[in-house]
């Protein structure tokens, strides 16, 4: 089954505690990335990579890394979270970048900083 | 500045009749707009899109319109249903790049009743 697989989907924290949260697709898709969704503001681009070994910043990057190693894992580091990054987290993937290709999304992560 | 506007909060229709969700953005290099579906504890899920080489796309009960002179979309669902409660996104995006964003607007949740 085609799915992108975000873990942990819960985590509660304290402040300054490095986390990290995975992210792996099973469709061999040459693009992923990261959202953040929070009331009133809906979804905002966190990172995004075109492909292994190449990432960019979205809309929101400051207080997160992270990586491309591999083409079917996107993880999303925390190395010193704070209670403002306490949010909705979504990975998503697609074949090629988001101008004409609908993105799959993973179920979520809540994290929770205190 | 929020570049996808969608200015309703939420909308209420009643089952068997059309729902109209409205999208308004300001950016004109957009050039691919979508709109996803979201239910609770579930990601996002890819509903509908359209290119602005088009002014419609029909998929089903669902239809989307561009208005691109207006900078405006929307979607429209008929007959709606209760399964269609959900929050919708609607999302656009430029060319493909070196910068190769999704922007999202904060959402509309529909309620449909029966």
């Amino acid at each position: 089954e085609a799915q992108v697989t975000q873990n942990p989907r819960y985590l509660i924290t304290v402040t300054g505690k490095k986390l990290t949260v995975t992210c792996s697709q099973n469709m061999n898709h040459e693009y992923m990335s990261w959202y953040r969704q929070d009331p009133g503001l809906g979804l905002r681009q966190i990172y995004y990579s075109m492909n292994v070994e190449v990432t960019d910043k979205g809309d929101v990057p400051e207080g997160y890394k992270v990586s491309r190693k591999e083409k079917r894992n996107f993880p999303l580091i925390l190395e010193s979270p704070s209670p403002n990054q306490t949010s909705l987290y979504f990975c998503a993937s697609s074949y090629s970048g988001p101008s004409n290709q609908p993105q799959h999304f993973g179920d979520g992560t809540r994290l929770s900083i205190l | 500045d929020q570049q996808v506007k969608q200015n309703s909060p939420s909308l209420s229709v009643q089952e068997g009749r059309i729902s109209i969700l409205n999208c308004d953005y300001t950016n004109s290099m957009f050039d691919y707009f979508l709109w996803y579906k979201k239910y609770p504890a579930e990601g996002p899920t890819f509903l509908i899109s359209i290119s602005s080489i088009k002014d419609k796309n029909e998929d089903g009960r669902f239809t989307v319109f561009l208005n691109k002179s207006a900078k405006h979309l929307s979607l429209h669902i008929v007959p709606s249903q209760p399964g269609d409660s959900a929050v919708y996104f609607c999302a656009a995006s430029a060319q493909a790049g070196a910068n190769s964003k999704l922007t999202f607007g904060k959402g509309i949740t529909l309620s449909v009743r029966p």
